[in-house]
């Protein structure tokens, strides 16, 4: 299995700030490796796909970049909803596996 | 448009078989795989497996090879996912989830659509 490491486990920042958030897979995966957010009882939710695509519907604050093994989320401008836990997956191999998660919190 | 909606939450005793059922709308059932996923409480994303839903071909993680069985009745949408032998530690929050784009689109895959979450307890 390919393992997904995120650093780091979690974070608080304000609102307005720049958070970064990065994955780093146990092998290359090129540009496979997807982001998603989580609230508390909800499902998770598509903010980026192939590594820097933004899922539609997305804020443009959030953006992705990375290939091979190292890749990054990075939200400019924290905003009060953005809390949650960040998940990094990867889906180059038939069956994904995802990191750890990030959790954030708003300041 | 897309809508996943699972079946709802389950009371298990260990060593006992459970049932959860992934009904879509809005798209053409046939035309994406459906994911498992599961969550433990407090902790992160699982994969369990998927279903190629027009042959109703298979893939399950190695972790539950045997104890896990998914299907699909493609005349009502649906897919199902069976887990047997429960134990304690199947507890969790169980997803189905769509990949983003159709059958054979590419091999680059991600999860755009996911149902509401089951809640399978098991408990003696």
């Amino acid at each position: 299995d390919i393992q997904m490491t995120q650093s780091p486990s979690s974070l608080s920042a304000s609102v307005g700030d720049t958070v970064t958030i990065t994955c780093r897979a146990s092998q290359r995966i090129a540009l496979y490796l997807n982001w998603y957010h989580q609230t508390p009882g909800r499902a998770p939710k598509l903010l980026i796909y192939a590594a820097s695509i933004l899922q539609s519907g997305v804020p443009s604050r959030f953006s992705g970049s990375g290939s091979g093994t190292d890749f990054t989320l990075t939200i400019t401008s924290l905003q009060p909803e953005d809390y949650g836990t960040y998940y990094c997956q990867q889906s180059y191999t038939t069956l994904a596996t995802f990191g750890g998660g990030t959790r954030v919190d708003i300041k | 448009q897309v809508q996943l909606v699972q079946s709802g939450a389950e009371v298990m005793k260990p060593g006992a078989s459970v049932k959860v059922s992934c009904k879509t709308s809005g798209y053409t059932f046939t035309e994406y795989y459906i994911h498992w996923l599961r969550q433990a409480p407090g902790q992160g994303l699982e994969l369990m497996g998927r279903i190629d839903p027009t042959t109703g071909g298979t893939n399950y993680a190695l972790k539950f090879h045997g104890r896990v069985t998914m299907t699909r009745d493609t005349s009502v949408g649906t897919a199902y996912m069976d887990l047997d032998r429960l134990k304690s530690d199947d507890t969790a929050l169980y997803y189905c989830a769509r990949e983003g784009l159709p059958l054979g689109g590419s091999s680059s895959y991600w999860f755009d659509s996911w149902g509401q979450g089951t809640l399978v307890t098991v408990s003696s």
